[in-house]
């Protein structure tokens, strides 16, 4: 129950698409759902986050799109470009968890000039 | 502001021997996390510390990892002795309160050998 999935594991989009990556979760006490970048060597940077009382939240090309009834939520790229290959993690977290993130496994993103 | 620093970045050893990880987290951050990440996996939280006390060690293989956070601030994280399985990059992350967002260092790739 205290998993997050994530899909697709490696995904491959043209310069300028849409870049779509999704995460379903069995914890219904989960309430705070981020996402991560990480470039090679580097630690995982927050990109975007989300909490329940919306279903979607933007911020530049990038959009979170949440289900709270199917538990699932997805991240969405515009306009993807070369420099926003690196990968991709969900996590999940809930106020009962003191701050504990449940990493979902990752998606590596390749953006093709 | 200054990140979250990690020492070494990089460490090869042999399985059986003991290797520490040292983390700095940003000033005035409470909040210390340890992962782990596994090759082609999303972070596993070991241990979170609020200021010098441990607040979830639920995860961290208490026969040969250990971990303290003296005077509330910089912290470090043991293995003795090391297996094999222990090959990953242990990343170190800090926020100012449980909750809050999560800031993380480079990490420190660790290789068993």
């Amino acid at each position: 129950q205290q998993q997050v999935k994530q899909s697709p594991q490696s995904l491959i989009v043209q310069k300028g698409g849409i870049s779509i990556i999704n995460c379903a979760y069995e914890n219904t006490a989960f309430d705070y759902f981020p996402w991560y970048q990480q470039f090679p060597g580097k630690g995982p940077a927050l990109l975007i986050a989300i909490r329940p009382d919306v279903s979607e939240k933007k911020e530049g090309r990038f959009t979170i799109s949440f289900n709270k009834s199917a538990k699932q939520f997805s991240l969405h790229i515009m306009d993807s470009q070369p420099g926003d290959s690196a990968t991709y993690f969900c996590a999940a977290s809930g106020d009962n968890q003191g701050g504990k993130l449940i990493f979902g496994q990752g998606t590596e993103l390749s953006v093709k000039p | 502001e200054a990140g979250v620093a990690q020492s070494p970045r990089y460490k090869i050893i042999e399985k059986r021997q003991s290797v520490a990880f040292w983390c700095n987290p940003i000033s005035g951050h409470a909040t210390l996390y340890w992962y782990q990440q596994i090759l082609g996996q999303g972070p596993k939280l070991l241990i979170q510390f609020q200021n010098n006390g441990v607040v979830d060690d639920s995860q961290l293989p208490k026969d040969r990892f250990s971990a303290e956070r003296l005077k509330g601030v910089d912290s470090t994280l043991k293995i003795q002795p090391a297996k094999l399985e222990d090959s990953a990059v242990y990343l170190c992350a800090s926020s100012l309160d449980p909750g809050g967002e999560q800031f993380f260092g480079p990490g420190t790739r660790l290789t068993v050998l």
